[in-house]
């Protein structure tokens, strides 16, 4: 079974719209943590953020936020009014803390944003 | 300026040449791994590393080798590839064990292996 599912596979919205990318995870261990990374098109990885289990506050920054749910097994990132310069691949990925997998990090299939002028 | 390196970037090579992709820190990092990126199924762990001469698989290792000689170098190894290997490769590394570091990644190796 994935570890980790982004269930949308490419999304496409005009400028200025809000768009919501979903992530769906799935673990047995207490403590872990849950990422969000943007390859945009020249290909490298950023870092955007990092939350660890025992921390379900929602996050802002910028244009960016996060909302964490445990009660669903979701950690969806939302852009607020969109720019041309957020098209990019973005990846979801979790780390387990305990047990054998704690040195693994599992990602997502990733989902491919357009944003149109 | 902290930073992972790969190389080569790009390379282009035939069924059953030999090949490494090298990687290497310069934070003294003691974590590092290797990932493919393919269409479709984001990126998949090959091998990861805890220490000098410490070395795992991760998820998709069959055809792969790595060695951890010196802390700062992470090669990928391919003794014979082939051309299900051709995909996008990252080396990453962080300071220590779990989720709790962050990962920093190189800028990646394009292989198409023909």
């Amino acid at each position: 079974a994935q570890k980790v599912t982004q269930a949308q596979t490419e999304i496409s919205v005009v400028e200025k719209e809000d768009v919501t990318l979903d992530c769906v995870y799935e673990t047995r261990d207490t403590t872990y943590y849950l990422f969000w990374y943007k390859q945009p098109p020249s290909g490298e990885l950023v870092f955007l953020i990092r939350r660890n289990s025992f921390d379900e506050q929602n996050e802002i920054s910028g244009r960016y936020s996060w909302n964490f749910q445990k009660s669903t097994s979701s950690f969806n990132f939302t852009i607020t009014a969109s720019q041309v310069v957020d098209s990019a691949v973005y990846f979801c990925a979790l780390s387990e803390a305990g047990g054998y997998n704690f040195n693994k990090f599992y990602f997502g299939s990733g989902t491919k944003l357009n944003v149109k002028p | 300026e902290a930073q992972v390196t790969q190389n080569p970037r790009y390379l282009i090579t035939v069924t059953g040449k030999k090949l490494t992709v090298t990687c290497s820190q310069n934070m003294n990092h003691e974590y590092m791994s290797w990932y493919r990126q393919d269409p479709g199924l984001g990126l998949r762990q090959i091998y990861y590393s805890m220490n000098v001469e410490v070395t795992d698989k991760g998820d998709v290792p069959e055809g792969y080798k790595v060695s951890r000689k010196e802390k700062r170098n992470f090669p990928l190894i391919l003794e014979s590839p082939s051309p299900n290997q051709t995909s996008l490769y990252f080396c990453a590394s962080r300071q220590g064990r779990g989720g709790s570091y962050e990962q920093y990644f190189g800028p990646g190796t394009r292989l198409t292996v023909t």
